[in-house]
């Protein structure tokens, strides 16, 4: 079976550009997140999705961050305009159901915002 | 909230040493525990995990216990290999929390042959 995928693995962006993150969790798994790990920290929820609805997104920065999942199956986090601080790696993982207590995790998106 | 408190690292062990790696966590109910490893360049790993009370997670020679009374679940490894060279993150997933898993910040081993 394959893993959760994600793309790019590294993106180095000036700050206020944008830029998209782009997941295709493991086939048949109906619920996504979108994880935020700063340097020397452990992993923060964005947000989570059961199919293509939101379950949640409290700790989004709306102001700045977006994500989408419309079909239900991949998913594409956003950010415009980029801070300083949002340099993290992106990490997404699915599991098979909403209350599943195994998550699989793809290998991240490194960005750097100068 | 919920949230969990990992040991600092680094940790630096000679091969075949004992391994402990102190987490504790503050939780309302009975949330379910994990430790995830990220070896360099991967993503992150469920090593194991332990769902109530007393229950004790074991895989690859690693082992950690529930102790609900101690609010713990300390990790464990009676003899360390230059390949657990690793981070260890210990979470919590809240009962009807929807599956979101609340991290420590992480402990970074490295052994030395």
């Amino acid at each position: 079976e394959a893993g959760v995928a994600q793309s790019p693995r590294y993106k180095i962006i000036e700050k206020r550009q944008s830029v998209a993150f782009w997941c295709n969790p493991i086939s048949g798994h109906a619920t996504l997140y979108w994880y935020q790990q700063i340097l020397g920290q452990g992993p923060k929820l964005l947000i989570q999705f059961q199919n293509n609805g939101v379950v949640d997104d409290s700790q989004l920065p709306k102001d700045r961050f977006s994500a989408e999942r419309l079909k239900g199956v991949d998913s594409t986090l956003k950010i415009q305009p980029a801070k300083l601080e949002d340099s993290a790696v992106y990490l997404c993982a699915s599991s098979r159901l909403l209350l599943e207590r195994e998550q699989y995790f793809g290998p991240g998106t490194r960005l750097t915002v100068t | 909230g919920n949230s969990v408190t990992q040991m600092e690292g680094p940790v630096t062990l000679s091969e075949e040493a004992f391994l402990t790696i102190n987490c504790t966590y503050t939780a309302t109910g009975y949330p379910s525990l994990f430790w995830y490893v990220q070896y360099p360049g991967e993503g992150l790993q469920l090593l194991l995990k332990a769902t109530k009370a007393d229950d004790k997670g074991s895989n690859k020679g690693f082992e950690a216990t529930y102790r609900k009374e101690t609010t713990s679940f300390h990790l464990e490894k009676g003899s360390v290999q230059v390949s657990d060279s690793a981070v260890y993150f210990c979470a919590l997933m809240g009962y009807n929390q929807g599956g979101k898993l609340i991290f420590g910040q992480g402990t970074e081993l490295s052994v030395k042959p």
